[in-house]
């Protein structure tokens, strides 16, 4: 049991922004959120985390609702390469992982 | 930094036979790694946790005679699949815990499987 809601899949545009969102309505108030994307036959790569305030870096953003039910991963500028399966997570019983099915994202050129 | 690799990155090997899959992270220590499992088309599925110096612990389901699994320093797991069979073809995917806070969880490129 995954424990998080993604859309199966969305579609973006090259070059403009995404908003990949997520549920996790049952978090607990110590849990981090994490994402990852996966390319086809290749391991999850990470991409951000976060526990209560919004997060930057490199790859992308991270929005954390204040009731921390919800997130969302903001691409901000969509490329080829961005197109993968993206899996938000939230850690259970001693960090483990539990994956759902993640929203394959497709870019369009 | 937290770079996992995994070796072999793919294997074929005849039914019956045993195969080993390590998993080493290169640039930090990991007291924690993980192992798990993706069949085509599907999600990574958990199959157990590597703890350093100790017994792994499996989750429900996975065979812990068939996937024996040791985790004998601070930077290697081995997974290995005993007496190998067709439906034990997959993608298998290792990953190592980067301690402190978040406990993120970096992962291998993966080892292919197939067992003819």
């Amino acid at each position: 049991d995954a424990k998080t809601t993604q859309p199966n899949s969305m579609e973006s545009n090259e070059e403009e922004p995404v908003h990949l969102p997520c549920n996790h309505s049952t978090i607990s108030g110590t849990d981090y959120i994490h994402w990852y994307r996966q390319l086809p036959s290749q391991g999850p790569e990470y991409v951000i985390h976060g526990l209560t305030s919004n997060v930057n870096n490199r790859m992308a953003s991270l929005a954390i609702a204040e009731d921390r039910k919800s997130s969302t991963l903001i691409l901000h500028r969509a490329t080829l390469r961005d197109a993968a399966v993206y899996y938000c997570i939230r850690p259970y019983n001693f960090n483990k992982f539990y994956f759902g099915s993640g929203t394959k994202l497709n870019v369009k050129p | 930094g937290a770079v996992v690799s995994q070796h072999p990155s793919w294997v074929i090997c005849k039914s019956g036979t045993s195969v080993k899959i390590e998993c080493r992270s290169l640039d930090f220590q990991a007291t924690t790694m993980f192992w798990y499992r993706q069949f085509p088309k599907q999600s990574l599925m958990l199959m157990a946790t590597s703890n350093e110096g100790s017994k792994a612990t499996y989750e429900q389901g996975v065979e812990k005679d068939k996937f024996l699994i040791n985790h004998a320093s601070l930077t290697l797991s081995t997974l290995t699949v005993t007496s190998a069979h067709p439906e034990d073809s997959s993608f298998y995917i290792c990953s190592a815990v980067l301690a402190g806070g978040a406990d993120t969880q970096y992962f291998g490129p993966g080892t292919r499987l197939t067992v003819l």
